[in-house]
């Protein structure tokens, strides 16, 4: 049964500071997905991640994954208070059927 | 091309009522997830459901709450006799066929009061 864990769940950073979010996986995920979530708002989709090896960016954002680790990361470089969110990784099993993590709650402090 | 339309985005409803939650897929897509999510908290599956089957119900209670995506119309997640643990934001999310990112709807805020 696969499992997804992220690590940490919760985040205090200052701006300007770079930091990694983890997200393992317990059994093969065919794809790999990360979301962010502003308070009271829905989930958009951030990268989808296909293969091992595949590395993803979007800004300030940059995404991994490494397959036979059962391992993807999602890297914040130089951050800024927009980023301030929670993200969460999602992987996927027979069925399409998305199986997610808790989140990481990420706070960034001017 | 509409993104994922769910209705109503707020509601209330008294204790013993029916809340019935509709979410329209995208256009295309055949794979509705529900997900239940309490205030700071992370997602919590509820149901898979392809067009007219329910896939995966494994995360709904088996008391009062039921889901069904008919052939037309919107998927319909259904909770009768709601109680006060009922509150939460629910959302649904959708996917084409063949497994592609999912795409969310904005959630229905249900308040059980």
């Amino acid at each position: 049964e696969l499992k997804v864990e992220q690590n940490p769940l919760f985040l205090s950073m200052q701006e300007g500071k770079n930091y990694t979010i983890y997200c393992n996986y317990s059994t093969t995920s065919d794809r790999l997905y990360w979301y962010r979530q502003d308070p009271g708002k829905s989930l958009e989709s951030l990268f989808v991640l296909l293969s091992n090896g595949a590395v993803k960016q979007e800004g300030r954002l940059m995404a991994s994954l490494d397959t036979k680790a059962r391992l993807s990361t999602l890297h914040i470089t130089a951050a800024v208070h927009d980023l301030s969110a929670t993200y969460f990784c999602a992987g996927e099993r027979g069925n399409y059927q998305l199986i997610w993590g808790a989140g990481t709650k990420l706070i960034i402090k001017p | 091309n509409a993104g994922v339309m769910q209705n109503p985005r707020h509601l209330v409803r008294r204790r013993g009522q029916e809340a019935r939650l509709r979410c329209s897929p995208m256009k295309g897509h055949s794979h509705v997830y529900w997900y239940r999510q309490l205030p700071e908290e992370g997602l919590k599956f509820m149901v898979y459901l392809q067009k007219e089957n329910i896939i995966d119900e494994s995360g709904m209670p088996k008391e009062r709450f039921s889901a069904e995506f008919p052939k037309e119309g919107p998927s319909i997640l259904r909770i009768q006799q709601v109680v006060r643990g009922d509150s939460a934001a629910y959302f649904c999310a959708t996917q084409g066929q063949g497994g592609t990112e999912a795409f969310f709807g904005q959630g229905t805020r249900l308040t059980v009061v």
